[in-house]
């Protein structure tokens, strides 16, 4: 089945970090452009990241731009997230989440991972 | 930053039309796409380039956007569709934004 797997949330202190990994199976990660999404509880989708296809483009949202660093290792067809510093308004769940490109101006993510939960408290 | 705005909810009877807005400056030059979450569900894509549905997806889903608004339109509205959705475009060709989302209520 084609999929992709979030490991790596769990509870960190204020200050913390943790690094999220997404593991994508039965299609080739190299060929996708690929983004992080959370999602506070009880609220909307935010856009956290971007990576392309190499590793050669990253993109941030204000938010979490200098904390967080998204990379990829396409050998082993993963994606990761690196949260430094982290704070309670840091809390949700988090989307692996695959970009497909249409066209240079259309794209959409098409596949999402089943999320996972990342509790910033003391 | 680009900004994407929804009403909070909207509700509609079964077998009626429902109709979710999704307002942003000059949002008709991009491309927009919409997805559905179901409690406890990660989203879905439901509508892509502002008018296309993926494979799966119920021909009751379709989209408009022209102007400063885009519409997701369900057609034939069944129980199965109450669901929060989302609008989403591109600030820049690299950052997606989303609006705030919708709740669907199938009354």
């Amino acid at each position: 089945e084609v999929q992709l797997v979030e490991s790596g949330g769990g509870l960190v202190q204020p200050g913390g970090s943790l690094r999220l990994s997404c593991a994508a199976s039965e299609f080739t990660l190299s060929g996708y452009e690929m983004n992080w999404v959370r999602q506070a509880p009880g609220r909307g989708l935010e856009w956290v990241s971007y990576i392309s296809t190499t590793g050669t483009t990253r993109n941030y949202a204000d938010s979490v731009e200098g904390r967080f660093t998204i990379s990829r290792d396409n050998a082993k067809n993963s994606l990761y997230l690196q949260m430094n510093n982290l704070s309670a308004e840091d809390t949700a769940v988090y989307y692996c989440v695959r970009e497909k490109r249409y066209f240079v101006w259309s794209h959409a993510f098409d596949l999402w991972g089943q999320g996972t939960m990342v509790i910033v408290s003391p | 930053s680009y900004e994407l705005t929804q009403p909070p909810s909207v509700s509609a009877s079964p077998g009626q039309t429902a109709s979710i807005t999704c307002s942003g400056d000059q949002l008709g030059n991009k491309y927009i796409c919409w997805y559905q979450q179901k409690p406890g569900q990660s989203p879905v894509l439901v509508i892509y380039q502002d008018t296309k549905r993926p494979s799966g997806i119920p021909e009751r889903f379709s989209g408009s956007n022209s102007g400063n608004t885009a519409t997701l339109t369900i057609s034939g509205t069944q129980a199965m569709d109450e669901a929060d959705y989302y609008c989403q475009a591109w600030d820049s060709n690299t950052a997606g934004v989303f609006g705030g989302g919708t709740k669907l209520s199938v009354l």
